[in-house]
């Protein structure tokens, strides 16, 4: 059981946008900023967003990354067959000693 | 080129101990903060804990307190991440990643190892 919620599945056909969500508590997303990783098969995870919105160099602009208040959210825009990958969200959570917790994790399909 | 490198796929029997490394190039290993976090077969990221390459602090999850420890040798920029006590769901893939240690701001875990097989079997 992750501590950050999203749906465990997402799909669009090339061209089109989706978003995926991430939902969290008042100790992590609510007080923090999140991050985003992108995980091709067979591969180690890439950053894809950190500090809520902000894209790494030679990220694409199609990527673009939001949050209100205890939810986040990642949107891609002129979807590719690329994109097929597992996304996931991270936040810093405060309670206890602190520590990094993820999403579970959605897989994306490019139909 | 920036990358992190790391050690070869481990099989190991319940009860024994795994040690990883994480060798560094291509930019100043004390400047960043270094990461583990795992992945079991066909499931999500768990974050293990940091260690500062600089002052040697780390900052474990509780999950693994008592069971892991994460070093570093500066001399040859490697990162360490030793887990005991191993249990078959300990079987995954180990990751390394580094954080810039710039202070409160949060960056991301910007690059990754290639990742660790460790397998634990009787």
């Amino acid at each position: 059981q992750s501590v950050l919620t999203q749906p465990p599945s997402a799909s669009g056909t090339p061209g089109q946008r989706v978003t995926i969500s991430c939902s969290g508590s008042s100790s992590n997303i609510g007080s923090n900023t999140v991050n985003w990783y992108q995980q091709l098969p067979g591969t180690a995870p890439k950053l894809l967003i950190y500090s809520n919105n902000q894209r790494p160099s030679g990220v694409p602009d199609r990527f673009s990354g939001s949050k209100s208040g205890t939810s986040a959210s990642l949107a891609i825009s002129g979807l590719q067959s690329e994109d097929e990958a597992d996304y996931y969200c991270a936040a810093w959570d405060d309670s206890l000693n602190g520590s990094w917790v993820f999403g579970g994790g959605t897989k994306l399909t490019v139909l | 080129q920036v990358q992190l490198v790391q050690s070869g796929a481990e099989v190991k029997k319940p009860g024994a101990s795994v040690k990883v490394s994480c060798k560094a190039s291509g930019y100043t290993f004390t400047g960043y903060y270094m990461h583990w976090v795992r992945q079991a077969p066909g499931q999500g990221l768990e974050w293990m804990g940091w260690i500062n390459p600089n002052s040697g602090g780390t900052n474990y999850a509780q999950k693994f307190q008592g069971r892991v420890t994460m070093t570093r040798d500066t001399s040859i920029s490697t990162a360490y991440m030793e887990l005991s006590r191993l249990r078959s769901d300990d079987t995954a893939v180990y990751y390394c990643a580094r954080e810039p240690a710039l202070g409160v701001a949060n960056y991301g875990m910007d690059v990754w190892g290639q990742g660790t097989t460790v397998t634990v079997s009787s």
